[in-house]
């Protein structure tokens, strides 16, 4: 199974500020084929299911707003909110879906400082 | 409107037996390859099982292969779990969630149903 490992497991940022998380996987998920990195980010507020954010590492989700951005490609990637807001409070998975099982990180909460 | 409405949680002793269903609106469900997720309380996410859009082929977690089974009826745009012999740490909420194609993400999320085992 392809383990995916994220950091920080909490973060505290200021609103409008910049908040920045990654999220590594123990082996690449870089499809040769096709030149994509099967990589998706997820948001999940209290008591909601997960919002798909990210996927192909770097690809917004129709709707998300663009301050949501995704990057890395093969074992290595980010996601980085560019100006905190208070709606952005949550936790945040990574997850591979290049293989099954799929695989989630353990999540990096969010919170405002 | 994409819908996934969950149902079919609640309390089981261990060793006993669940089936879980995922009601599906909005969009064309037997084009759709469906997923199960479910979550602890208080932890992460873990995938369950898929199933491809026609239910001709299905996947499993190591941790449930064997007890689970996963599938689906298009004429009801309904996906299912059948849940055998279950444990302790089954508890958990258990998400359906939409799949395009094989290898994609999942875009669109029910609300969860809750699955408590405990005697």
């Amino acid at each position: 199974d392809i383990v995916m490992t994220q950091s920080p497991d909490s973060l505290a940022v200021s609103l409008g500020e910049r908040a920045t998380m990654n999220c590594k996987s123990s082996q690449s998920v870089l499809y040769s084929s096709d030149n994509n990195n099967y990589l998706a980010w997820y948001q999940q507020k209290p008591g909601q299911p997960p919002k798909l954010l990210i996927y192909w590492a770097s690809t917004r989700e129709s709707g998300v707003p663009d301050r949501f951005s995704g990057s890395g490609s093969g074992t290595d990637f980010t996601l980085t909110i560019s100006s905190l807001q208070a709606e952005d409070v949550a936790v945040y998975y990574c997850q591979q879906y290049y293989g099954i099982p799929y695989t989630f990180g353990q999540g990096t909460k969010l919170e405002i400082k | 409107e994409v819908q996934l409405v969950e149902s079919g949680g609640g309390l089981v002793q261990p060793g006993g037996s669940l089936r879980l269903s995922c009601a599906a609106s909005g969009f064309t469900f037997s084009s759709y390859w469906m997923h199960w997720v479910r979550q602890a309380p208080g932890k992460g996410l873990v995938w369950v099982s898929r199933i491809n859009s026609d239910g001709s082929g299905t996947d499993y977690a190591g941790s449930v292969k064997g007890r689970f089974t996963i599938s689906r009826d298009n004429a009801k745009n309904t996906l299912y779990l059948q849940m055998n012999s279950l444990r302790a740490e089954d508890t958990a909420v258990y998400y359906c969630a939409t799949c395009p194609k094989w290898n994609d993400p999942l875009d669109y999320w029910g609300q969860g149903t809750l699955v408590t085992v405990s005697s």
